[in-house]
């Protein structure tokens, strides 16, 4: 069993739709929790971070952790076609940081 | 400007000649890490680093070798490559991590297309 899981999509949906992005993950040692954008043929970039359980808002953006039944997700208000990229989503418990695969997300004019 | 810098950002070689990839971050981050992405597995860590001159395996280390003498270099030493290390690799940076703040600061390099064959 992979240590975090992410359906890899593509997810497409509509320009303005909320998209709902998640991973499982296994290890209950795990304390940050964070998704990241990846832009073709660019590197990731840190999208939102949250330490322990609880929901972090921050702008069209809402990342949501559920520790008692290991569950990130990351909610993307009013979609844009700039957000059409691959979101990781990533954890850890202190030095190694384990990855999702990876979600395509294509949101269509 | 806060980055991380990778070289080079292609590279074609043959099985067996040894190659040296280098990342270097300007941010003072004592948290250093090599990752390999390939379709379908995702992000996978092969090395990193907590500090100078503490290096450690991470999940696919094998035919990979690391240094950090410094703190802002970490070069990612391939000593005979083959083709199954064909891929496209990152390095990243965070700041300090093990804190709950610590992971607000991290960056990723712009990734290195490497071809062995």
């Amino acid at each position: 069993q992979k240590e975090v899981e992410q359906d890899p999509g593509p997810l497409s949906v509509p320009e303005g739709a909320i998209v709902s992005l998640n991973c499982t993950y296994s290890n209950s040692a795990f304390q940050y929790f964070m998704w990241y954008r990846q832009y073709s043929r660019k590197g990731p970039e840190l999208l939102m971070y949250t330490y322990s359980s609880g929901n972090k808002e921050d702008g069209r953006f809402t990342a949501q952790v559920d520790k008692s039944s290991k569950y990130i997700s990351l909610f993307i208000r009013d979609s844009q076609p700039s957000d059409s990229a691959t979101y990781l989503c990533a954890t850890t418990g202190f030095q190694k940081l384990v990855f999702g695969t990876g979600t395509r997300l294509l949101v269509s004019p | 400007e806060a980055q991380v810098t990778q070289n080079p950002r292609y590279l074609i070689t043959v099985t067996g000649k040894k190659l040296t990839v280098t990342c270097s971050q300007n941010m003072n981050h004592e948290y250093m890490s090599w990752y390999r992405q390939d379709p379908g597995l995702g992000l996978r860590q092969i090395y990193y680093s907590m500090n100078v001159e503490v290096t450690d395996k991470g999940d696919v280390p094998e035919g990979y070798k690391v240094s950090r003498k410094e703190k802002r270099n970490f070069p990612l030493i391939l000593e005979s490559p083959s083709p199954n290390q064909t891929s496209l690799y990152f390095c990243a940076s965070i700041a300090r991590p093990g804190t709950p703040s610590s992971y607000n600061e991290q960056f990723f390099g712009p990734g290195t297309r490497l071809t062995v064959l």
